[in-house]
């Protein structure tokens, strides 16, 4: 089962370069949410998304822009690689609002700016 | 928001229990309370959850006091895939309904031989 996934594992960006870190699920799971996690930190919310075409700001939105056209698939891009986007990005998925639901994880994506 | 405490660090010996502690003395009613752990390199993974009765599952249980300020993650044979940060966690409704995970720090445990 491949649950989410993540790509690509990992980059290394120079400053002022663009990319899109890709997130895709095959749990046909409503939500979908980007988490950055900073060295010895827990994880920071990005942005999140209620389902196709919904997207929202969560705790550290700047820098970053989503989209949500498919139910399986939410890009995070990064338009400006500054040196403080270093970080492990990961991406999640959860199958409804109700508080009962876990979300679930991809094994992230390591990003360095230089 | 409700907040979680936890110890910084644990060790535990391999093959006994180990018990992580977590206050949340601010919950609300309608809060349930998540453990996730994270193993290194590896992205977070879900364990269990319980809003006020005490939950097991395969991988572990859960205790949750009575008057829901502090609960107990309970690994009953701890193994050394067993070493993580295990993250206690109080799902939070945002304004708009949609929720979002808070991540403290965890706590980091240690299995040891």
């Amino acid at each position: 089962n491949a649950g989410v996934t993540q790509t690509p594992k990992f980059r290394i960006l120079k400053i002022g370069q663009s990319m899109t870190l890709q997130c895709t699920q095959d749990m046909n799971h409503n939500y979908m949410y980007w988490y950055r996690q900073d060295p010895g930190m827990g994880l920071k919310l990005i942005y999140y998304s209620v389902g196709a075409g919904i997207t929202d700001k969560g705790e550290v939105p700047n820098g970053y822009n989503v989209s949500r056209s498919t139910t399986e698939d939410f890009p995070l891009r990064l338009e400006l690689a500054a040196p403080s986007q270093t970080s492990v990005y990961f991406c999640a998925s959860s199958y409804a609002q109700i508080s009962n639901q876990p979300q679930h994880f991809g094994d992230g994506t390591r990003l360095s700016i230089l | 928001d409700a907040k979680t405490t936890q110890p910084t660090s644990m060790d535990c010996a391999e093959g006994r229990a180990a018990n992580l502690p977590c206050n949340h003395s601010t919950i609300s009613g309608n809060e349930y309370v998540y453990w996730y752990r994270q193993i290194h390199s590896q992205g977070p993974q879900y364990i269990i959850h319980g809003l006020k009765n005490n939950e097991t599952n395969e991988m572990a249980s859960l205790i949750i006091t009575e008057d829901r300020k502090s609960s107990t993650l309970i690994l009953p044979h701890a193994t050394l895939r067993d070493t993580a940060v295990y993250y206690c966690i109080v799902r939070v409704l945002s304004n708009f309904g949609n929720e979002k995970l808070t991540f403290g720090t965890g706590t980091r445990l240690t299995i040891i031989p």
